[in-house]
């Protein structure tokens, strides 16, 4: 069966300090894999997506993320954080072949601290 | 590009009550949109998928006469809580996904704050 665990469900950070959000997932096949952000009150917006091309994304705002086939690992991470940045974060697996069906992890809640 | 917008943004109803949430796609048209509900501090739960043109696909667990699902065009869906009661407050969210590339990933609405009195 398929499934994401992200690893920490609150990460606190300073601001200017680099972020690491970790999310390791299980799939038969090869997965796509998503990060999206929500803010209080908000939908997901989406950060980045792994579709089974380069294994290192960039995403929006900063962000980026590896896929490590042999680690079955795509985290999170930014070199700076921001006070702007601090949200909850899903990891999302998309299993291969299921165009509908997403497998959301727990969620981290990031803060951030002057 | 890809805007989702849901309405309304919040709603305080009392027990017994329909309420109505519509999910819009802005700039793209989609096929197919999806519901979920997410309580507080958890993350989300697929209730079900819609399709224009027919009828929803529930998950399990989900009551298919509790939340009536419609999508009439390929840019609108909506959810209604029937005879809703206090255990359906909930933060409920909707995304649609572009027709034509199944490979394309989701887009989220802002979400609809639910609370029953």
């Amino acid at each position: 069966a398929q499934s994401v665990t992200q690893l920490d469900s609150h990460v606190s950070v300073s601001e200017g300090t680099p972020v690491l959000l970790r999310c390791n997932y299980s799939s038969s096949y090869s997965p796509s894999l998503f990060w999206y952000v929500q803010h209080p009150n908000k939908g997901l917006q989406l950060l980045l997506k792994y579709t089974s091309a380069a294994t290192l994304v960039k995403g929006i705002n900063g962000f980026e993320a590896e896929f490590k086939k042999s680690e079955t690992s795509f985290h999170l991470t930014k070199p700076s954080a921001h006070m702007s940045d601090a949200a909850e974060y899903f990891c999302v697996v998309r299993p291969s072949g299921g165009y509908n069906k997403l497998i959301f992890g727990a969620g981290t809640r990031l803060a951030v601290h002057p | 590009g890809a805007v989702v917008s849901q309405h309304p943004s919040w709603v305080i109803c009392k027990s017994g009550t329909s309420v109505k949430i519509e999910c819009r796609s802005l700039d793209f048209q989609a096929t197919t949109m999806f519901w979920y509900r997410q309580f507080p501090k958890q993350s989300l739960m697929l209730m079900a998928t819609s399709n224009e043109g027919s009828k929803a696909t529930y998950e399990q667990g989900v009551e298919k006469d509790k939340f009536l699902i419609n999508h009439a065009s390929l840019t609108l869906s909506t959810l209604t809580v029937t005879s809703a009661h206090p255990e359906d407050s909930s933060f409920y969210i909707c995304s649609a996904r572009l027709t034509g590339n199944s490979n394309q990933p989701q887009h989220f609405g802002d979400g609809t704050r639910l609370s029953i009195l």
